[in-house]
């Protein structure tokens, strides 16, 4: 079955305590993407790739790491997260290199950093 | 700079009554513009997807949605809502590298 994975579904953390949540596609997409969604912002990009070893920053990057070793994986990293990145985040693929086709979504992520 | 609008937060429906959703988006060359669909707990579903040809694009579940260029809408619309169909929808324009969201409407559907 085609699909975007994330790991974990649900995180509660505390300030400072670096983290990674994981992302993996397998329909061999080159362009990946984490978006973050706020209540009443909608989903805002944080980062994206268009092929392994090229990442960019999206509209709200600040706090955030990302890598792309291989075509499939596209890990968000928090390095020291704080509470104002409590949020639900997603993870995208596209199997064009630019997002003007469909983008598929994983589940989610909700993270609380308290 | 791409942006999406869709100026109500929340509709309250009767089950079988019909539907439109809102979205106005602002680009400069012709839009890539989709509506997705976000159940309870889910990620997000595509809807439809406009990118040329017919304004009136058939989408799953039942949804159509009109690209007005004039009007720079994309409005979604259902005849007959089920009450399934309640969930959070977005509006959302490709630009160069992303996609750009609208803050979402909710739709409750009552019996």
């Amino acid at each position: 079955e085609a699909q975007v994975t994330q790991n974990p579904r649900y995180l509660i953390t505390v300030t400072g305590k670096k983290l990674t949540v994981t992302c993996s596609q397998n329909m061999n997409h080159e362009y990946m993407s984490w978006y973050r969604q706020d209540p009443g912002l909608g989903l805002r990009q944080i980062y994206y790739s268009m092929n392994v070893e090229v990442t960019d920053k999206g509209d709200v990057p600040e706090g955030y790491k990302v890598s792309r070793k291989e075509k499939r994986n596209f890990p968000l990293i928090l390095e020291s997260p704080s509470p104002n990145q409590t949020s639900l985040y997603f993870c995208a693929s596209s199997s064009d290199r630019l997002p003007t086709y469909e983008q598929y979504f994983g589940p989610g992520t909700r993270l609380t950093v308290t | 700079a791409q942006s999406v609008t869709q100026p109500d937060i929340h509709i309250t429906v009767s089950e079988g009554a019909s539907l439109e959703l809102r979205c106005n988006y602002s680009y400069g060359a012709t839009p890539y513009l989709f509506w997705y669909v976000q159940s309870p707990g889910q990620g997000l579903q595509l809807l439809l997807k406009y990118f040329s040809g017919d304004t009136l694009v058939q989408g799953i579940k039942g949804f159509e949605a009109e690209f007005k260029r004039s009007q720079s809408s994309f409005n979604l619309r259902k005849p007959s809502v089920h009450w399934s169909d309640a969930a959070e929808y977005f509006c959302a324009v490709a630009g160069a590298n992303n996609l750009f969201f609208g803050t979402g409407t909710r739709l409750t559907v009552i019996p």
